[in-house]
């Protein structure tokens, strides 16, 4: 059974300050891995994928490196603002149509 | 434009009474979802369809049944509301069951006293 794990649950930082959050996940064999993120009383956001055959995927300030053996994935913010402030989700997909299984999150505090 | 619309925004009821949160989506996408997300904050699928059939249906309870009238919508009633239901229900869509670009809607947040 695939577990998802994301330590630490909550992370404050000031502003400006590059950062890594972390998942871990326990079955090696996925299809892929999505990072989301949730802002208080909202619904989540997509923010990339990384299919299991890449190493990495980047959208503006973020990047999201994926190492299969070793069963984790980062995400990288670069230069953090204030408006970074949400929980961000960890999911992995194992198989093309299967549903995907999602760590609890990291809530990110960026102090101004 | 709201892409996933979710009714009611907050849902307070008694246990024992029978409910229901309606879904719809505007995107013109083939799968829709219900999650579940505790107190502690795990988000879990519940149920999937795609085009107006069901796919994913986990382990839950079977007090908890959805109903897709068309691919456009997807309701969740629950009937003999329990403490334990308390939690925020979403509901999201994508292009097709194998696409990665979810749409979440805001929430139902459903407390049972």
């Amino acid at each position: 059974k695939q577990e998802v794990t994301q330590i630490p649950a909550a992370l404050s930082v000031p502003e400006g300050e590059n950062l890594v959050l972390n998942c871990s996940f326990t079955d090696s064999a996925i299809y892929n891995l999505q990072w989301f993120r949730q802002d208080p009383g909202k619904g989540l956001t997509s923010l990339l994928l990384i299919q299991s055959s890449q190493r990495e995927q980047t959208s503006g300030r973020l990047n999201a490196s994926l190492d299969k053996s070793s069963g984790r994935s980062t995400l990288y913010i670069a230069a953090s603002q204030p408006g970074d402030s949400a929980t961000y989700l960890c999911a992995v997909r194992p198989r093309a149509n299967s549903k995907l299984t999602f760590g609890k999150g990291i809530t990110l505090s960026v102090r101004p | 434009d709201t892409a996933v619309s979710q009714t009611p925004k907050y849902l307070v009821t008694q246990m024992g009474n029978d409910k229901s949160i309606k879904c719809e989506q505007n995107l013109g996408h083939d799968t829709m979802y219900w999650y579940k997300q505790d107190s502690k904050k795990f988000l879990k699928i519940m149920f999937s369809y795609n085009n107006k059939e069901l796919i994913i249906n986990e382990t839950v309870p079977n007090r908890f049944s959805p109903k897709s009238p068309d691919k456009a919508h997807l309701n969740l009633h629950i009937n003999s509301l329990e403490l334990g239901d308390s939690a925020v229900y979403f509901c999201a869509s994508s292009q097709d069951q194998f696409s990665w670009g979810y749409t979440f809607g805001s929430g139902t947040r459903l407390t049972v006293v």
